[in-house]
């Protein structure tokens, strides 16, 4: 069965420094998501991507993040100067070609993001 | 803007026994909802979604969830609990769009421990 692939699974990293998390969503999708969890709280949405461009991104998602899907298989989430608070799980996600399947969003295993 | 309400952190349940984990939510149109399970040092796994029609839908692993429009409510249930359905569960809304399509993220509620008891 397809599923989603995120690397690495744990990344430690120093304040102020910039950290790429990788993804490699299920193959014929064409929706792309991250989300992050903060330890003990609920998973929140950061961005949407389709069609090589945000559909839409939350408040959370400022100037410090962007996203890319370099070729045909990776997608990323760039946190330029990370802080403390960046600390979590980040899931990716992407979802199918189109009608109802659009809506079943399928995760990752996330990656465990330090910042020191 | 939505919202989602999981009211209870743990729900205990003995293994055999019906189980109901409770979700409420709170959006200006139309929702999509969504059950998750997330199991220890795993990503989300999708168990089922009402987007339109029957209210009750039947999801993975014997799951089903009865979507209440007047009680703004999704709960999720079981006839028959297994102790391996013991994991964190969360629900989840979208607002449906005119245009449709798949872009929107998604809003989830804080999570409930389920702990099937032998």
């Amino acid at each position: 069965e397809p599923e989603v692939t995120q690397t690495p699974s744990h990344q430690v990293t120093q304040m102020g420094q910039e950290v790429i998390l990788r993804c490699v969503p299920i193959s014929n999708h064409l929706y792309f998501y991250w989300y992050r969890q903060i330890l003990g709280q609920k998973v929140e949405f950061l961005v949407s991507f389709y069609n090589n461009e945000i559909s839409e991104k939350s408040e959370i998602f400022d100037d410090q993040f962007s996203v890319e899907r370099p070729d045909g298989s990776n997608f990323t989430l760039k946190i330029r100067s990370t802080k403390l608070e960046d600390s979590a799980m980040y899931f990716c996600a992407s979802s199918g070609t189109s009608g109802a399947s659009s809506y079943e969003q399928y995760f990752g295993p996330g990656t465990r993001l330090t910042v020191t | 803007a939505q919202s989602v309400a999981q009211p209870e952190d743990q729900v205990n349940v003995a293994e055999g026994n019906p189980l109901t984990v409770k979700c409420t939510y709170s959006v200006s149109g139309n929702p999509y909802l969504f059950w998750y399970v997330q199991y220890p040092n795993r990503g989300l796994q999708f168990l089922l979604k009402y987007i339109t029609g029957d209210n009750l839908v039947k999801g993975s692993y014997g799951f089903e969830a009865e979507f209440n429009k007047s009680q703004t409510s999704f709960h999720l249930k079981k006839p028959s609990a297994l102790v391996s359905d013991s994991a964190l569960y969360f629900c989840a809304v979208r607002e449906s769009l005119y245009s449709g399509g798949g872009a929107d993220g998604l809003t989830f509620g804080k999570g409930t421990h389920l702990i099937i008891q032998p």
